[in-house]
């Protein structure tokens, strides 16, 4: 059975830098096809997608959040770590840790449940 | 960059057909995804690949493209459908764009 579980703060105050984990079992980032992407949705909004790792370690990233993002995984642990810097009430959302999958051409296929994260002093 | 525009809300009554249409100023010719979101809930696939179902999605559910306008189409709707839909796409540097949603009420 695969599952990606998000952990990390619920509450981060304006200026703090935000690191959220993923640890995910049921499936291998080691291979091929395989990748791991953030997506944040913020309450009555649609999902907006931050960065992604895939199983070549290659990296890419929202254009708009790209100087405040860093995407990382450790496959011995099964986890992909993001960090997000000079965080403000706006990035009040919950954000998911989101598998994509050759086997499905690259859909967002399989979701964790999400985290709250609530930027306020 | 590119936008993906749907309807912000579709309304069928049990048992009709409803379609759901998210169109795009220019389709990065990449594949359109679907996902549809209740109520307090993690999104879930329904459809991939434009047309494809994932297994377990039932098969009243169906994508098709006409042009700039790819749509999600659910026949013989249940009470269970109602919930928000998303279409998705990516375009060849990867950077993913969503549809605003549409939602799906049941009347």
């Amino acid at each position: 059975q695969v599952t990606l579980r998000e952990s990390g703060p619920a509450l981060v105050k304006p200026t703090q830098t935000l690191t959220l984990t993923c640890t995910f079992s049921g499936f291998s980032l080691t291979t091929s096809g395989m990748s791991v992407s953030w997506i944040r949705q913020s309450p009555g909004k649609a999902p907006e997608w931050l960065a992604l790792v895939d199983w070549d370690d290659n990296k890419y990233y929202s254009p708009s959040l790209r100087t405040r993002l860093t995407i990382s995984k450790d496959t011995s642990k099964n986890q992909v770590v993001l960090t997000m810097t000079n965080m403000d009430p706006v990035d009040t959302a919950t954000y998911y840790c989101v598998r994509q999958s050759s086997e499905t051409y690259s859909a967002f296929d399989l979701w964790g449940q999400g985290t709250m994260v609530t930027v306020s002093s | 960059s590119y936008e993906l525009t749907q309807p912000p809300s579709v309304s069928v009554s049990p048992g009709q057909t409803a379609r759901i249409p998210c169109s795009a100023d220019a389709l990065p010719n990449q594949y359109v995804y679907w996902y549809q979101q209740k109520s307090g809930q993690a999104p879930v696939l329904v459809i991939f690949k434009d047309s494809e179902r994932p297994s377990g999605i039932p098969e009243r559910f169906s994508g098709s493209t006409s042009g700039t306008t790819v749509t999600l189409t659910i026949s013989g709707v249940q009470a269970e459908d109602e919930a928000v839909y998303y279409c998705q796409s990516a375009d060849i540097s990867a950077t993913v764009t969503f549809g605003g949603g549409t939602k799906l009420t049941v009347l």
